[in-house]
């Protein structure tokens, strides 16, 4: 079975500071996304990942930034985290081409940013 | 991308069969259906995905019309922890790579 874990599964956060959450991946996948989840406005693409050291911007880009350096592993990072940022962040991997709609989500991290 | 219509929300008794509808009248001909749920508090899992023809697999079956405008996915036995959001999204070669969850199914099976 494919497994996507993330760090936390509760992380509670003080505005302004730097908040690093982490998304490993056991399937050799090459693509990987970080979504967010809000009531009412369902799962918005934040950035995507093709490759290693590859990424881009998916639909809310602002205030997040991502890093990839090996494949299994992906980070998105709030460079300095506001109320606004309070939401349920979602890790996906999938694989390339035709199956890159199969994809495979992680449990979840809740922030909370205070 | 083509717009997909879903009812808010559905009942089904345990041991009975789900069969959760989905129009997606303006889907072109390289776009797929795919299915997804979200049981609570947790990801949103893959369940399956067709073009025109049927799909089973361990999970469930997707019936497609002739005329591609509508599915139905069907959970053949439903149990208790079938009871979940399903989201049909419809996909294809230049959708981008983001998942268009909508608002979804609620699907709450009963004892």
């Amino acid at each position: 079975d494919v497994k996507v874990t993330q760090s936390s599964r509760y992380l509670v956060k003080r505005t302004g500071e730097k908040v690093f959450l982490e998304c490993v991946q056991d399937m050799d996948h090459e693509n990987m996304f970080w979504y967010r989840q809000d009531p009412g406005l369902g799962l918005r693409l934040i950035y995507f990942s093709y490759d290693v050291k590859m990424k881009e911007k998916g639909d809310i880009p602002e205030g997040y930034s991502v890093s990839r350096e090996k494949k299994e592993r992906f980070s998105l990072i709030l460079e300095s985290a506001s109320t606004n940022q309070t939401s349920m962040y979602l890790c996906a991997s999938s694989p390339t081409g035709q199956k890159a709609y199969e994809q495979y989500f992680g449990p979840g991290t809740r922030l909370t940013v205070t | 991308d083509a717009k997909t219509t879903q009812p808010p929300s559905m009942d089904c008794a345990e041991g009975r069969a789900a069969n959760l509808p989905c129009n997606h009248s303006t889907i072109s001909g390289n776009e797929y259906v795919y299915w997804y749920r979200q049981i609570h508090s947790q990801g949103p899992q893959y369940i399956i995905h067709g073009l025109k023809n049927n799909e089973t697999n361990e999970m469930a079956s997707l019936i497609i019309t002739e005329d591609r405008k509508s599915s139905t996915l069907i959970l053949p036995h439903a149990t208790l922890r079938d009871t979940a959001v399903y989201y049909c999204i419809v996909r294809g070669a230049n959708s981008g790579y983001a998942l268009n969850f909508g608002k979804g199914t609620s699907l709450l099976v009963t004892p």
